[in-house]
C-alpha cells in the first residue's frame, strides 16, 4: 500500500525567510503528485500538479520538484508571507486514488 | 464555473439516523471521489467512482453508500450514523486521465451524538 509521508509536522518561520517542505512516498508507481493548502476549517486549494514526467513546477513564489525514482518531493515557498500561514499536504495519484500525507502546518511570523 | 459543490456544510445526526451528504462537480470530470479528514489520520478514501455507473470501494467504506446514475452527481449515504462517522467529509473531482489536476469542495462537517 501507498504510503506518504510529509516532514515536520509544523513548521514556525519569521517572515521573508525562504523554506522548503518535504513530503515522501513509498511506491514510485504514481501518476502525479499534486501539493495542496488548506486553511482552517476550509477546503483543499491546488497548488501544483507535477505529472509523473516532470521534474519541477513552478507557480509564482512556489516551487515544487518532483524525484519519482527517490519517492521524494519538495515545496519550495521564497519569501514566505503571513498569508502563506495554512497546512499544505501532498498527494499521490496511482491511477485509483489519491494518497494524501497528513501535512506540515506552517505558521509565518510577521 | 462552480466547480465542486458539496451540501451541507454542517451536520448533526443522531446515532443510527440516516443521510446524504451531496456533492455536485460542474467540469464534466469522469473520476469523483470521497475523503474523511480526521486529527491526525490525513485524508482517507471511502468510495471513488471512474464515470456514470461505476463505483467501487476506497479504504474506509464501511457504513457508506454511493451511486453515480450521472456525471455531475457522486451522493455519500451513511445509512446508520455512528459516533466513529464522525468527521469532515470532502468529495474530490478530476479528469480520469494521467495528468489532471484534482479539485476539492469545501466539505461538509458531521457530528454523531
Amino acid at each position: 500500500k501507498q504510503e506518504v509521508t510529509q516532514i515536520p509536522a509544523a513548521l514556525s518561520v519569521p517572515e521573508g525567510e525562504n523554506l522548503v517542505l518535504n513530503c515522501s512516498f513509498t511506491d514510485s508507481a504514481i501518476y502525479n503528485l499534486q501539493w495542496f493548502r488548506q486553511d482552517p476549517g476550509k477546503g483543499l486549494t491546488s497548488l501544483l500538479l507535477i505529472q509523473s514526467s516532470q521534474r519541477e513546477q513552478t507557480s509564482g513564489r512556489l516551487n515544487a520538484s518532483l524525484d519519482k525514482s527517490s519517492g521524494r518531493s519538495t515545496l519550495y515557498i521564497a519569501a514566505s508571507q503571513p498569508g502563506d500561514s495554512a497546512t499544505y499536504l501532498c498527494a499521490v495519484f496511482t491511477g485509483n486514488q489519491f494518497y494524501f500525507g497528513t501535512g506540515t502546518s506552517l505558521t509565518v511570523i510577521p | 464555473n462552480a466547480g465542486v459543490t458539496q451540501t451541507p456544510k454542517f451536520q448533526v445526526l443522531k446515532t443510527g439516523q440516516s443521510m446524504t451528504l451531496q456533492c455536485a462537480q460542474d467540469m464534466n470530470h469522469e473520476y469523483m471521489s470521497w475523503y474523511r479528514q480526521d486529527p491526525g489520520m490525513g485524508l482517507r478514501l471511502i468510495h471513488y467512482s471512474v464515470g456514470a455507473g461505476i463505483t467501487d470501494q476506497g479504504e474506509v467504506p464501511n457504513g457508506y453508500n454511493v451511486s453515480r446514475s450521472t456525471t455531475e452527481d457522486f451522493p455519500l449515504r451513511l445509512l446508520s450514523a455512528a459516533p466513529s462517522q464522525t468527521s469532515v467529509y470532502f468529495c474530490a473531482s478530476s479528469d480520469y486521465w494521467e495528468n489532471t489536476e484534482a479539485f476539492f469542495g469545501q466539505g461538509t462537517r458531521l457530528t454523531v451524538v
